[in-house]
């Protein structure tokens, strides 16, 4: 069975600094990854995702996650925060190949403090 | 697009109440999903429908939660009776499926923040 564990449930940076979100899977075939981030008051919108191919992947508004296999880990980072990523930070796995449904993990609830 | 429309955005109702939630998928998906989110539980996967046809209910909580999808634009979520355990956030999400597999990004409403009283 497919697991998502995201360390941290609250994470606080200071503007400019790196933002590191860290999530690890476990699943029995290598998955599709994905990272959905949830504004205050909003739904869940894709902030990327890796299917196959290149292991480092680029998404929206600066931010990128490498796809580590032999860690079974998919980190979401971003070199230098800005106020407007506080937000919660979902990391969700389905097996490559597709699967029937997406797993979630807990979230990561992120600060920016000015 | 107009992307995941629900409706109401906000319910607030008293225990004992029926409560419908409605939810109209993005034009051309072909599977949609209920969720619930909470502060104790996270985010947790209802129900999910494939060319309108419930696939895997076993996330709905009890009997007292139905869902149906009469058609491809359009699906309810309905609780009868309310209770104050269910006050939460439901959100419906769609997406473009290859079969019953999900290979690519679900498109999440902006959800239905209800209160049960």
């Amino acid at each position: 069975a497919q697991s998502v564990t995201q360390l941290g449930s609250h994470v606080s940076v200071s503007e400019g600094a790196l933002v590191l979100l860290r999530c690890n899977y476990s699943s029995s075939v290598p998955p599709y990854l994905f990272w959905y981030v949830q504004y205050p008051n909003q739904g869940l919108q894709l902030l990327l995702k890796y299917t196959t191919g290149a292991t480092l992947v680029k998404g929206i508004n600066g931010f990128e996650a490498e796809f580590k296999k032999s860690e079974t880990s998919f980190h979401l980072t971003k070199p230098s925060a800005h106020m407007s990523d506080a937000a919660e930070y979902f990391c969700a796995v389905t097996p490559q190949g597709g699967s029937e449904k997406l797993v979630f993990g807990k979230g990561t609830k992120l600060t920016v403090n000015p | 697009d107009a992307g995941v429309i629900q409706s109401p955005r906000h319910e607030v109702t008293e225990m004992g109440q029926e409560v419908t939630l409605r939810c109209k998928p993005i034009s051309g998906h072909n599977s949609l999903f209920w969720y619930r989110q909470t502060m104790m539980r996270g985010l947790e996967l209802l129900i999910y429908f494939n060319n309108n046809v419930p696939i895997d209910d076993s996330g709905m909580p009890e009997d007292r939660f139905s869902a149906k999808m009469p058609n491809a634009s359009f699906s309810t979520l309905k609780i009868q009776p309310s209770e104050p355990r269910d006050s939460a956030v439901y959100f419906c999400a769609s997406t473009l499926a290859s079969g019953r597999y999900i290979t690519d990004t679900q498109y999440f409403g902006p959800g239905t923040r209800l209160t049960v009283l």
